[in-house]
């Protein structure tokens, strides 16, 4: 069974300073990851995909498949990053579509 | 574009009785999943439909049911309602050729069974 496990339920830095969100999986097979994110006040979004590579708003994520990770990270925090950030997965060998697993969220807030 | 719609927005019922959701995906996004959100369990899969067939399921039991209409409209419903149905159940829709996993989500139907 894929599993998602997000350690840190909730998470303060400062602004300016660097932030770290983790991330671990476990999936016998072939998974993508995903952050998503949720603003107060605002559904739930995608923020970034690995497969993509890219940075948004600042944010990077490198899939570890030694590690089974998925650490989103940002190396200056912004008072407009304070939300709660969900890592899923999903098989992407497979038929899922739209079926992804989440983990629990971690509540990110940067303090001014 | 208008993003996906879910109604109602806020409902309560009492034990036993059963309940719909409608979800209006984003136009010309025929993919809709459907995923119950609380704060013991987090976000959990119940399950997707394409082209008016379902084409993944969760763990639910089968008192969770949904079904989806011709204009890629989906309903859900869940049946003889107990407590621990109380939760925030949204909908996301996925556009036709889209990458998996990729997902648009509406603002959700909160369900307080008493």
């Amino acid at each position: 069974a894929q599993r998602v496990t997000q350690p840190e339920k909730l998470l303060s830095v400062f602004k300016g300073a660097p932030v770290e969100l983790k991330c671990n999986y476990s999936y016998s097979g072939s998974p993508e990851l995903f952050w998503y994110v949720q603003y107060s006040r605002q559904r739930l979004q995608l923020l970034l995909r690995h497969i993509s590579r890219e940075s948004i708003k600042g944010f990077t994520a490198d899939l570890n498949k030694g590690e089974t990770s998925f650490h989103l990270k940002k190396p200056f925090a912004q008072e407009e990053d304070s939300a709660m950030y969900y890592c899923a997965l999903i098989d992407a060998g497979g038929t899922s579509y739209g079926k992804l697993t989440f983990g629990q969220g971690t509540i990110l807030t940067v303090h001014p | 574009k208008a993003g996906v719609t879910q109604t109602p927005r806020y409902l309560i019922k009492t034990r036993g009785q059963q309940v719909t959701l409608s979800c209006s995906p984003i136009s010309g996004h025929r993919s809709v999943s459907w995923y119950q959100q609380t704060p013991g369990q987090g976000l959990q899969f119940l399950f997707e439909y394409f082209s008016e067939t379902q084409r993944n399921k969760g763990n639910f039991p089968g008192r969770f049911s949904g079904r989806q209409f011709s204009n890629s409209r989906s309903e859900m419903n869940v049946s003889t309602l107990e407590l621990g149905d109380s939760a925030l159940y949204l909908c996301a829709s996925r556009r036709v050729g889209g990458p998996s996993g990729e997902l648009f989500f509406g603002e959700g139907s909160r369900l307080t069974v008493l």
